[in-house]
């Protein structure tokens, strides 16, 4: 258990429609890190947070977006979705003072029919 | 434009054997270089890293070589077991891995057999 809490585990949605996938860092942790996992793509980094400010910002699309609240957990907002969007969405956090090492959640299968 | 690749998508080895996973990177500004293992339905666990000003790296089984010179890593497991089999990512930064923003190449399948 990596303390990474992320839900749902599995979503499924229509074309056109709005979801949020939600993550809790692990305790003590300020950073947060969204990455993509497509089926024929290793891991993409999306968007990273850092006590609530954003920090660095990856292959993210304009319809995605992504905030961390002040209790640190995090939220991504996938809008507008398109077929392609399907995939498994990894949410991980890190320590201050470890570099690249990131402890990911279980990640959330995004299905859009 | 990949910048980190994994050119073997599986790899089989027989249990008490060697296990060597390959990984080449094109940017030259990479510094920090990461092996994550990832178990089916859970998320990448961190194994090992390397900076760039080291050539190799060891802990217990796994050891990482690198070399700059020809921007290749690879991930060696001594001795290989069963419970080895996973997914390995190579993952390198470019700002001291202090970012965290990895660049991932597409995973290798290990599969160590009894």
């Amino acid at each position: 258990d990596s303390g990474v809490t992320q839900t749902p585990k599995h979503l499924i949605t229509a074309t056109g429609q709005r979801v949020t996938l939600r993550c809790s860092p692990r305790s003590g942790d300020l950073s947060v890190y969204w990455y993509q996992q497509s089926l024929d793509q290793g891991l993409q980094f999306l968007i990273q947070y850092y006590n609530g400010e954003e920090r660095a910002k990856g292959n993210i699309l304009e319809r995605f977006s992504a905030q961390q609240f002040p209790d640190l957990h995090s939220e991504l907002n996938l809008s507008s979705l398109e077929l392609g969007d399907s995939a498994l969405y990894f949410c991980a956090s890190s320590p201050d003072g470890a570099p690249g090492k990131l402890f990911f959640g279980s990640g959330t299968q995004l299905s859009v029919l | 434009d990949q910048q980190v690749k994994q050119n073997s998508p599986s790899l089989s080895v027989q249990e008490g054997r060697i296990s060597i996973l390959n990984c080449d990177y094109t940017n030259s500004m990479f510094d920090y270089f990461l092996w994550y293992k990832k178990y089916p339905a859970e998320g990448p666990t961190f194994l090992i890293s390397i900076s760039s000003i080291k050539d190799k790296n060891e802990d217990g089984r796994f050891t990482v070589f690198l070399n700059k010179s020809a921007k290749h890593l690879s991930l060696h497991i001594v001795p290989s077991q069963p419970g080895d089999s996973a997914v390995y990512f190579c993952a390198a930064s470019d700002y001291g891995g202090s970012q965290g923003n990895l660049i991932f190449g597409k995973g290798t399948k290990l599969s160590v057999k009894p």
